[in-house]
Formats: structure tokens, sequence, C-alpha cells
């Protein structure tokens, strides 16, 4: 079955970076794109980004050009995901989710269980 | 970027009742419309894609209907496990989602 196992719990200080983690087993890793989505505490979902696997290749949302990386190591099927210069607004939490496997209008059908990224000084 | 509406942002509704939420996009995404399911402290599932395919295992009572821009999901009987949030998403061009539809149960 499909599973996407992410890192635990961050806390960090203003100005630092995050990196999460997010482990997929169960189907064809290179196969699926694999998208970020973040939720701040009580509010909505915010798409960041997508990694195609198998090329590397990136699409990232416009409100966060210039601070995100995603990466992946195919040899382990994990995907990374690196935010910099974190502030108090980027608290939240933050999933993968696969996507399409060429197809960019696919949805996102399964999720990974959320890490939490708290940023405090 | 393509802006997603969702209305009402809250319902309350009995057992039974036939719910319906509305999504408008800020222009024309075709079909390109899907909902996701968020019950509390969990990851959003989806449960429709391309505004009316139901995705495996939802059950029946959810239906999707709509392109363009205007989408509707509807559940045609409200059960007490259908407690959660809703957001629709537009898929024609990146991703945006709606702000959600918290669903609660009278």
């Amino acid at each position: 079955q499909v599973q996407l196992v992410q890192s635990g719990a961050e806390v960090k200080k203003p100005g630092a970076s995050v990196k999460v983690s997010c482990k997929a087993s169960g189907y064809t890793f290179t196969r699926f794109y694999m998208h970020w989505v973040r939720q701040a505490p009580g509010q909505g979902l915010e798409w960041m980004g997508l990694i195609n696997p198998i090329a590397g290749t990136t699409s990232y949302a416009q409100n966060f050009q210039g601070r995100v990386t995603m990466t992946r190591d195919t040899s382990t099927s994990t995907v990374y995901m690196e935010l910099s210069s974190v502030r108090s607004d980027d608290t939240a939490v933050y999933f993968c989710a696969r996507g399409g496997s060429s197809d960019w209008h696919v949805p996102q059908d399964y999720w990974g269980q959320g890490t939490l990224v708290t940023v405090s000084s | 970027d393509i802006q997603m509406t969702q209305s009402p942002s809250s319902l309350s509704a009995s057992v039974g009742d036939r719910v319906t939420i509305a999504c408008r996009a800020s222009q024309s995404i075709s079909r390109y419309l899907n909902w996701y399911q968020q019950k509390p402290g969990k990851a959003p599932k989806l449960l429709m894609y391309d505004a009316s395919t139901l995705q495996s295992g939802v059950p029946s009572r959810f239906s999707g209907s709509g392109s363009g821009t205007d989408f509707t999901l509807t559940i045609s009987s409200l059960q007490p496990d259908d407690l959660a949030t809703y957001y629709c998403q537009q898929s024609y061009s990146a991703y945006t989602f709606g702000q959600g539809t918290k669903v609660d149960i009278k």
C-alpha cells in the first residue's frame, strides 16, 4: 500500500532554515510527482510546489520562489523540502502528497501525516 | 494566479440532509477542479477530481458538478462521519485551494 512517512516536528528560530523529509513506499517512486502543501494553524491549505522525482525538476509557487528548495534521493525514495529564512508566519503543518505521473492536472491522491514546523524566538 | 472562492464558509445541517457547497474560480478552469475532505488533525483526503469523478472508495452520496468557473459538491444524505472541512482545488494552472467550508452536524 502507498505510504508517505514524514519526519518529525521541528522548532526553529526566525531566520533559520528547516528541512522536512518524506519517505515514499508501496509504489514506483520515480513515476509520480511529489507535492508540498502547508497549513497554518486554523487556516486553509496552501500549495508550495512540486518535484518530478525522475528528473529532479521542480516548480514552485510564486509565494515561495527564492525561499524553498525541493530535492529527492531516488536511492531511498525520499523527497525533501527546505524552507529558508523562516519567520513566524511559516509556522504550519507541512504535508507531502503524491501527484500525477506525467499530467500536471492530476490531483494529490496520497498524503503524508504532516510535519509541524514552529518558528519561535 | 487563479483565485478560488468557496461558499458558505461554514454550515450546520442534520443527519440525512442534502448539503451543497459552491466553489467559484476567478477564470475558466475547464473541469480541472478537485474536492478534498479534511477531518480535524488529519491530512486531506481526495474525494473527487475532474469536477465529477469520484475517487475510488469514496461513498456515492458525494457528487460533483460544474465546468468553467462554477462548481458544486453535494452530499446527498449527510452522515455523522461527514463532519469535516471541505476544500476545492483548481489544477488547471498550478494549484490553488479554496478557503474551505466547515460542515457541522446539528
